[in-house]
């Protein structure tokens, strides 16, 4: 079965500076898509960052960016110039097949922005 | 626009009830998925359509059924409600296709307790 491990429950930083937060998939397919969504205590699945797996350059959007290592099936969000509104859940998802875009999702990392 | 909208926002069920969580979206996606979210874990998929008369099994979809007889609608139904079916659970529609990357958005979640 494909599966997506976030491997950090909770992380903190410091308003301001530089946080990256782990995830590794794993998936028998050849084309599929990777993104990070974004929760906060409202509840709403907010989209920060998409990859496509057929793309070598890294996404970026902004402070958010991802480093997408596809042989080692690692994708980390890298957030930079931390603001207290990224406190919130964050989720790594996968789409499991290529064609129905259904995603796989990991368990989540609680960020924590202190001011 | 108003993108994924989801009715109730919330609801408590007596076991053994059963209800219909609405799902609309006005985006002419294809796609429609239905998730659950159990308190402080990731996204798992109940179902999903690839288009109007067309649904499948994601996958948690024991004590649910879905039907998907236009575009804009994908009703959840469920049937004799558990305390196990505690949960919030969120709609999620794209367009689908390698344009998109299968980019999914989400309505604002339902959140259902069974006591």
């Amino acid at each position: 079965a494909q599966t997506v491990t976030q491997s950090q429950p909770e992380m903190s930083v410091q308003e301001a500076e530089t946080v990256t937060l782990s995830c590794t998939y794993d998936t028998s397919e050849n084309n599929y898509y990777l993104f990070w969504y974004k929760q906060p205590p409202s509840r709403q699945m907010i989209l920060v960052i998409r990859q496509e797996a057929y793309k070598q350059q890294n996404a970026t959007e902004n402070r958010f960016s991802v480093n997408f290592q596809k042989a080692a099936k690692s994708f980390s969000l890298k957030i930079s110039d931390s603001q207290l509104g990224d406190t919130a859940m964050y989720f790594c998802a996968s789409t499991g097949s290529s064609n129905t875009g259904k995603l796989i999702f990991g368990q989540g990392t609680t960020l924590q922005v202190k001011p | 626009n108003a993108g994924v909208t989801q009715t109730p926002k919330f609801r408590i069920l007596k076991i053994g009830q059963s209800m219909t969580l609405q799902c609309t979206q006005d985006m002419n996606h294809n796609y429609m998925y239905w998730y659950r979210q159990d308190p402080g874990m990731g996204l798992k998929l109940i179902y999903y359509s690839v288009g109007a008369g067309i649904t499948d099994k994601g996958e948690v979809p024991n004590g649910y059924n879905v039907s998907r007889s236009t575009t804009e609608d994908f009703p959840l139904r469920l049937e004799l409600a558990a305390p196990s079916q505690t949960s919030v659970y969120f709609c999620a529609s794209t367009k689908g296709g390698r344009d998109s990357a299968y980019e999914q958005y989400f309505g604002p979640g339902t959140r259902l307790t069974v006591t």
